[in-house]
C-alpha cells in the first residue's frame, strides 16, 4: 500500500544545531508540504513544492529550508535550531490539481 | 489575517446527536474546501470535500455545507459517535490557482459523550 513515512517520530536537539527531518511518500504524487503545527493553532505551512527541483516558501518559512530531488523526498532543514521551532511536524502530499492532502503520522521536535 | 476561522475551539455532544462544526473563510478566491479528522498523535485524514459550484456534499454520516454568499461552511456529523472525538479541522484552497495548497483553521476538538 502505498504511504507516506517521517522520520524521526521524535527528536530532541539543542539550540543552534542544524536539524534534518526526512519526509518519504509512494504515492508518487507531485505535490508535497511541510506544516508545523502549534498548542492554540492549526497547521501553518513552512515550504510546499510541485515537482522535482520546485519549492516555494510558505506562511512561516523563516529558519527551514528544503529541497526537492526526486518525487518521493522532501527533507525539512531547520539551519540552526531555536527554541521557537519546538514543534510537531507534519509532512503532506497530493496529486496535482487535488485539493485532498495526505499526511505523514508526525514528528515531535523539541528544541532545549 | 487569518483567511480560514474557526471560532469554537471545542464543542461536546451527546452519542446519536448531531454534531455540528463551523467554518469561517475571508478570501472570496477559494474554491475548494475540505475537513480533515485527526487523532492524537497522528496525522490529519483527510474527511470530506466540497466545492464552490456546490452547496452540499454527503458521505455516509458526514455532510459539508457551504454557503459562498457568507463564506461560511460547516460539517454535519449524524448521528455521532464516540470515535467521532478528534480534532477537526477545516482548509480551504484555490485549486485550480494554486494545484492543491490548502489554508487550514485552528481546529474544533469535538468530544463524543457515550
Amino acid at each position: 500500500d502505498a504511504e507516506i513515512t517521517q522520520s524521526p517520530r521524535h527528536k530532541i536537539t539543542e539550540t543552534g544545531r542544524q536539524v534534518t527531518l526526512a519526509c518519504h511518500q509512494t504515492w508518487n504524487h507531485n505535490n508535497m508540504f511541510w506544516y508545523r503545527q502549534d498548542l492554540g493553532h492549526g497547521l501553518r505551512l513552512i515550504h510546499y513544492s510541485y515537482g522535482v527541483q520546485d519549492t516555494n516558501k510558505g506562511e512561516v518559512s523563516d529558519g527551514y529550508s528544503v529541497s526537492r530531488s526526486n518525487t518521493e523526498d522532501l527533507p525539512l532543514t531547520l539551519e540552526s535550531a531555536a527554541s521557537s521551532q519546538t514543534s510537531v511536524y507534519f509532512c503532506a502530499s497530493s496529486e496535482f490539481w487535488k485539493g485532498e492532502q495526505y499526511f505523514g503520522p508526525g514528528t515531535r521536535l523539541t528544541v532545549t | 489575517d487569518q483567511q480560514v476561522k474557526q471560532n469554537s475551539p471545542s464543542l461536546s455532544v451527546q452519542e446519536g446527536r448531531i454534531s455540528i462544526l463551523n467554518c469561517d473563510y475571508t478570501n472570496s478566491m477559494f474554491d475548494y474546501f475540505l475537513w480533515y479528522k485527526k487523532y492524537p498523535a497522528e496525522g490529519p485524514t483527510f474527511l470530506i470535500s466540497i466545492s464552490s459550484i456546490k452547496d452540499k456534499n454527503e458521505d455516509g454520516r458526514f455532510t459539508v455545507f457551504l454557503n459562498k454568499s457568507a463564506k461560511h461552511l460547516s460539517l454535519h456529523i449524524v448521528p455521532s459517535q464516540p470515535g467521532d472525538s478528534a480534532v477537526y479541522f477545516c482548509a480551504a484552497s484555490q485549486l485550480w490557482t494554486n494545484a492543491g495548497k490548502s489554508t487550514f483553521g485552528d481546529g474544533t476538538t469535538l468530544t463524543v459523550k457515550p
